[in-house]
């Protein structure tokens, strides 16, 4: 069983506020990453991290931002949530590596509803 | 983005029936395909990373083939069983993708008793 952990699991908010989504895992993994899912759609990389302040923007276009200012913890910050903004958000990370095909372990999610 | 399908996108299979699904994606700059498997309310989890054209993995009831030449993979479940209920994602990676995963939607397979 992966150690990645991610907090809350479910968020209901309202237009206008400012959320963080959290992850963080206890395997060391220098990368990690954060991916978006839309109901009944593909899991779409948003963000993602090499090491202690990398962070680079993934193939889906998102408002949010992520730091990753210590190499267990990766949050996602959304300045002012939208209705748009509903969606799933799954945090992953793999060993520290070179190889591509280094396996991902998935946190559980968080389900996010902005009315 | 890469263009990955995967077919069906859902299958009902009766518990001890054996089935297949197939993952599509361009052949071009090939380096490894991957399969996760994802149970409602959990968290995806990793089945394969396959890499040569012709690889073959098994985990169980479960197995893989990859053709990278004409750019799919098959996966197969043996004599299903309830827990194999899940929705199962493929997710290839290629040479310029720096070692990011370009998931496809998913078959959901659903298997009753």
């Amino acid at each position: 069983e992966a150690d990645i952990y991610q907090t809350p699991r479910y968020l209901v908010i309202g237009t206008g506020k400012k959320i963080t989504l959290e992850c963080s895992q206890t395997m060391g993994h220098d990368k990690m990453y954060w991916y978006q899912q839309d109901p009944g759609m593909e899991l779409h990389l948003i963000h993602y991290s090499y090491g202690v302040n990398s962070t680079e923007k993934g193939d889906l276009s998102s408002e949010s931002t992520v730091s990753r200012i210590r190499t267990e913890h990766f949050p996602l910050t959304l300045e002012s949530a939208r209705p748009s903004h509903t969606s799933q958000y799954l945090c992953a990370s793999s060993e520290s590596g070179g190889l591509w095909t280094d396996t991902q372990y998935f946190g559980p999610g968080t389900r996010l509803t902005v009315l | 983005i890469l263009n990955v399908e995967q077919s069906p996108q859902s299958l009902h299979v009766q518990e001890g029936d054996s089935t297949n699904f197939t993952c599509s994606f361009p052949s071009s700059n090939f380096y490894a395909l991957h399969w996760y498997r994802w149970e409602t309310a959990k968290s995806p989890e990793a089945l394969f990373v396959m890499t040569l054209n012709g690889d073959e993995k098994k985990k169980g009831r479960i197995s893989a083939t990859l053709n990278t030449k004409e750019g799919y993979s098959y996966l197969y479940i043996k004599g299903s069983q309830p827990e194999d209920s899940a929705t199962y994602l493929c997710a290839p990676m290629t040479t310029d993708s720096w070692g990011k995963l370009q998931f496809g939607a998913g078959t959901q397979v659903v298997v009753t008793p």
